[in-house]
């Protein structure tokens, strides 16, 4: 089983603070690193689909950064909104695999 | 809007019986996977597949089994249900051509076992 982590598990924001956090995973065998948004009594969304290292994904506000060689990537919010509040999951696509390893996933809460 | 769907959407249900949950997809992807939720919001993958009658156990161990007769459809079966299979199950479909495998997911199933 491979190793996909994410920290912290849970964050609380200020509203119109800006913040980010982490996700590891192996630093071999990288095909892709998907981000998810997760709200809640809704279904996981894509946010990002990064696969080349030094990647820089941006959507409004969210952007995400990866390094593949070292094995992290990083998701920032700035000037976070309650709308921002979610979870968000990183998962890792290995080269040999056809399946997606998630990590424990960052609970966000945006606090007006 | 992704077009996946489940159902039924909530299930409670006695112990002992047997149940089947639905999963479609109407997009023509070939992988398909089915995940339970634990209380955390962690997501364990508990079957996939790659295509037509192909069918692989996840990282977790799961009493349920899964079928493929038709690309657009992947159904997960539990023969006789216990409070252990109580949980949150989502299923997803991906394909190669979209964005690296991209996973769209369906709205999930709730499932009780009383």
């Amino acid at each position: 089983i491979l190793n996909v982590e994410q920290s912290p598990q849970s964050l609380h924001v200020q509203e119109g603070d800006s913040t980010n956090f982490t996700c590891s995973f192996p630093s071999s065998n990288f095909y892709a690193l998907h981000w998810y948004r997760w709200e809640t009594a809704k279904s996981p969304e894509a946010l990002f689909v990064m696969t080349l290292n030094g990647d820089e994904k941006k959507k409004g506000r969210i952007s995400a950064t990866l390094n593949t060689k070292e094995g992290y990537s990083y998701l920032y919010i700035k000037g976070s909104q309650p709308e921002d509040s979610a979870t968000y999951l990183c998962a890792f696509f290995d080269a040999a695999g056809n399946k997606l390893t998630f990590g424990g996933g960052t609970r966000v809460l945006v606090k007006p | 809007e992704a077009d996946i769907y489940q159902t039924p959407r909530y299930l409670v249900i006695g112990t002992g019986k047997k149940i089947t949950l639905e999963c479609s997809q109407t997009m023509g992807h070939d992988k398909m996977y089915w995940y339970q939720q634990d209380p955390g919001m962690e997501l364990h993958l508990i079957h996939y597949s790659y295509g037509v009658n192909s069918t692989e156990k996840g990282d977790l161990s799961s009493e349920s089994t899964v079928s493929r007769i038709r690309t657009e459809h992947f159904p997960l079966t539990l023969e006789s249900a216990r409070p252990s299979h109580t949980s949150q199950y989502l299923c997803a479909s991906s394909a190669r051509a979209v964005a690296a495998y991209e996973q769209y997911f369906g709205p999930g199933t709730r499932l009780t076992v009383t």
